[in-house]
């Protein structure tokens, strides 16, 4: 079955750029989005169709995607952007999240 | 403005079936291409995708467990219904609905979760 494979952990110095990635076999061909969830609150879409940004979303947030691996950047990230990460995408008309990212701002 | 509210019971005894209903508003499950979905998380782990239902009935569930899995809506009380057989403590999440629709491959819109137990 398919996986999307997401590293535990990120760390990050405030204003410096923070890179997330998720791996599957030809997420390229995919599209993937990103949620970003704080602790006791619902996921927010911070990226979707790979790099598109819903409105109210800052401009720090881009996102990528190319061969096997997606990858969400953070750019001058500040302590507000800590939080959990996750990409997600179809395959075979089910929906899949990787294992979700913690990124630490420090 | 879309909003989903989840509810249903918070303790449920293993074995038993949940039902778990989302109640929404600024959008109609009657309208072309909306879909709403389940996803749960359990404490202190990742999301983790349950089922799907579109304007036109069609359902998708999660091949993992899609043998315990039943969706369905009520488009005239705005709601969409997701039941679980042979609950187990394993189970034991929040559980969200969410907002999507069939021509694009995110959920914009979540609610804000309820909590199961599965505990005797």
């Amino acid at each position: 079955s398919y996986e999307l494979t997401q590293p535990p952990s990120v760390s990050v110095s405030p204003g410096q750029t923070a890179s997330i990635t998720c791996s599957g076999d030809k997420l390229g061909n995919k599209n993937v989005c990103w949620y970003q969830q704080k602790p006791g609150q619902s996921p927010v879409l911070v990226i979707y169709e790979d790099s598109e940004r819903p409105s109210g979303i800052p401009e720090r947030f881009s996102g990528s995607n190319s061969g096997n691996t997606a990858t969400l950047t953070i750019s001058g990230t500040q302590a507000m952007d800590e939080a959990d990460y996750y990409c997600q995408a179809w395959d075979s008309s089910t929906v899949l999240f990787g294992g979700g990212t913690k990124l630490t701002v420090l | 403005q879309i909003t989903l509210k989840e509810s249903g019971p918070t303790l449920v005894k293993p074995t038993q079936t949940l039902t778990l209903t989302c109640t929404f508003s600024g959008f109609s499950l009657s309208t072309s291409e909306v879909g709403v979905g389940w996803i749960r998380q359990p404490p202190g782990k990742a999301l983790e995708w349950l089922a799907l239902i579109y304007w036109d009935d069609d359902k998708r569930y999660s091949p993992s467990l899609k043998s315990r899995l039943t969706i369905t809506k009520d488009t005239s009380k705005n709601q969409v219904v997701l039941t679980m057989t042979n609950m187990d403590p394993v189970d034991t999440a929040t559980y969200y609905c969410t907002h999507t629709r069939s021509t694009v491959d995110y959920m914009d819109v979540w609610g804000k979760g309820t909590t199961v137990t599965v505990s005797s």
